[in-house]
């Protein structure tokens, strides 16, 4: 599979854990992105990169989310300190910049914080 | 901030008949809206997409009309068919934000045979 891929696919977790989650993009994109999907509402956006540099971060994002993408190929998404609240489908995007074409996405990371 | 509006939220016709999901959007320069269909369980997929020099693209049963005055775009379904129940978001860039994709909140279509 030459698409983006995520990984795990499903994570349950205790409330307090910290998580790490990877996606590995489109081997030629450059541009990559974090979204998280909750039950019945749009993609909304985390976080994203042009190669490794981090372009902007969620102002809704708290200090306990963080995200890497070393060497400008897999990112990582940790969250610390899990919460209830933190549940829901963490999505990988990538895309090529500059060419306004279309983001694929990873088939996703279902979280559950018990 | 960047925001995009999505209406209805959900939307039920019959197979055959025509489904129709408006979307506006906030920042004026944005210049590339794109469509994503959701299937339940599955990943969001692109469906269609139009930027800003151009006010109307077809592709088979699917089209999208862009209004860039008013700041909304629409996606027409015709003979809607019953594989095309799904959740569908619209979505545009943000030109004040290195062209992130900021999304709607989506329009649950269900298609009746």
């Amino acid at each position: 599979d030459t698409g983006v891929s995520q990984d795990p696919r499903h994570k349950i977790t205790k409330r307090g854990q910290n998580v790490t989650f990877r996606c590995d993009p489109i081997s030629e994109h450059n541009r990559l992105y974090w979204y998280r999907q909750t039950l019945g509402q749009g993609p909304e956006f985390l976080t994203y990169f042009q190669n490794e540099a981090q372009l902007e971060k969620s102002r809704l994002l708290s200090d306990r989310f963080s995200a890497e993408r070393p060497k400008g190929s897999f990112s990582t998404l940790e969250i610390q300190r899990t919460e209830q609240g933190d549940s829901a489908m963490y999505l990988c995007a990538s895309s090529l910049v500059g060419a306004m074409g279309e983001a694929f996405f990873g088939q996703g990371t279902r979280l559950t914080v018990v | 901030g960047e925001n995009v509006e999505q209406h209805p939220s959900t939307l039920s016709v019959q197979e055959g008949d025509s489904a129709v999901i408006k979307c506006t959007y906030s920042d004026s320069a944005s210049n590339y809206f794109p469509w994503y269909k959701q299937e339940l369980g599955k990943r969001p997929q692109l469906i269609i997409d139009i930027r800003s020099n151009v006010g109307e693209k077809k592709d088979q049963r699917i089209a999208v009309t862009l209004n860039k005055t008013a700041k909304h775009f629409s996606l027409h379904i015709t003979e809607t068919q019953p594989e095309d129940s799904a959740v569908y978001f619209c979505a545009a860039n943000s030109k004040t934000s290195y062209d992130k994709v900021i999304f709607g909140p989506g329009t649950s279509l269900s298609v009746i045979p």
